[in-house]
């Protein structure tokens, strides 16, 4: 079965440090795969998504990930993290011929002033 | 911005009633999903609906839950019997097509007593 996993289920960072937050896959075939972000008390909204073509997507608030087939990898990154970057994120893969997300446990990201 | 929206945002109910969890996806959408979050756990999915019909379905959606788009803008989880086991938070989202990135509502937190 597919599975998504992410390491690290609290990361900190310093205002203004590179945010990097971890997610593998397990699939023998590319799914598309997505970030979302959760703020506190509302809902799940798309950072970015991967589904074909150029492996460096770009997203919203300045985060982008690069898929990595043969390190069946998705890690998202921010090259400076900001105050407003805290929140929960979850990496999301939807397998081919599917309807359905699998989402990883999600990443709490705290930025200390 | 047009957004999936969700009712009621908290609904508590006893054990063995039933409850409708509502959701108005984005208007041009056609698929339509619904997923859930236990406290401390990940998203986990629940149901996707297209075309009138369920077209696939997790291990959890079993008989004591039901979906239906009772008109052209509402799309509604029913579940017959609630068990404590599902308090949690329910997601519903929607699509445009398979496969595309699914845009989520602010949630409904059901907690069961």
């Amino acid at each position: 079965a597919q599975s998504v996993t992410q390491l690290g289920s609290h990361v900190s960072v310093s205002e203004g440090a590179l945010v990097l937050l971890r997610c593998n896959y397990s699939s023998s075939v590319p799914p598309y795969l997505f970030w979302y972000v959760q703020y506190p008390n509302q809902g799940l909204q798309l950072l970015l998504k991967y589904t074909t073509g150029a492996t460096l997507v770009k997203g919203i608030n300045g985060f982008e990930a690069e898929f990595k087939k043969s390190e069946t990898s998705f890690h998202l990154t921010k090259p400076s993290a900001h105050m407003s970057d805290a929140a929960e994120y979850f990496c999301a893969v939807s397998p081919s011929g599917t309807y359905k997300y699998i989402f990883g446990t999600g990443t709490r990201l705290k930025v200390l002033a | 911005e047009p957004e999936v929206t969700q009712t009621p945002s908290h609904q508590v109910t006893q054990m063995g009633q039933e409850v409708i969890l509502r959701c108005v996806p984005i208007s041009n959408h056609l698929y339509f999903y619904w997923y859930r979050q236990i406290l401390g756990q990940k998203v986990e999915f629940l149901v996707s609906f297209y075309n009138n019909e369920i077209s696939e379905k997790s291990e959890i959606f079993d008989d004591q839950f039901s979906v239906e788009r009772p008109d052209g803008s509402n799309f509604t989880l029913k579940i017959r019997s609630t068990k404590l086991e599902d308090s949690a938070m329910y997601f519903c989202a929607s699509s445009g097509g398979q496969g595309g990135e699914q845009y989520f509502g602010p949630g409904t937190r059901l907690t069961v007593t």
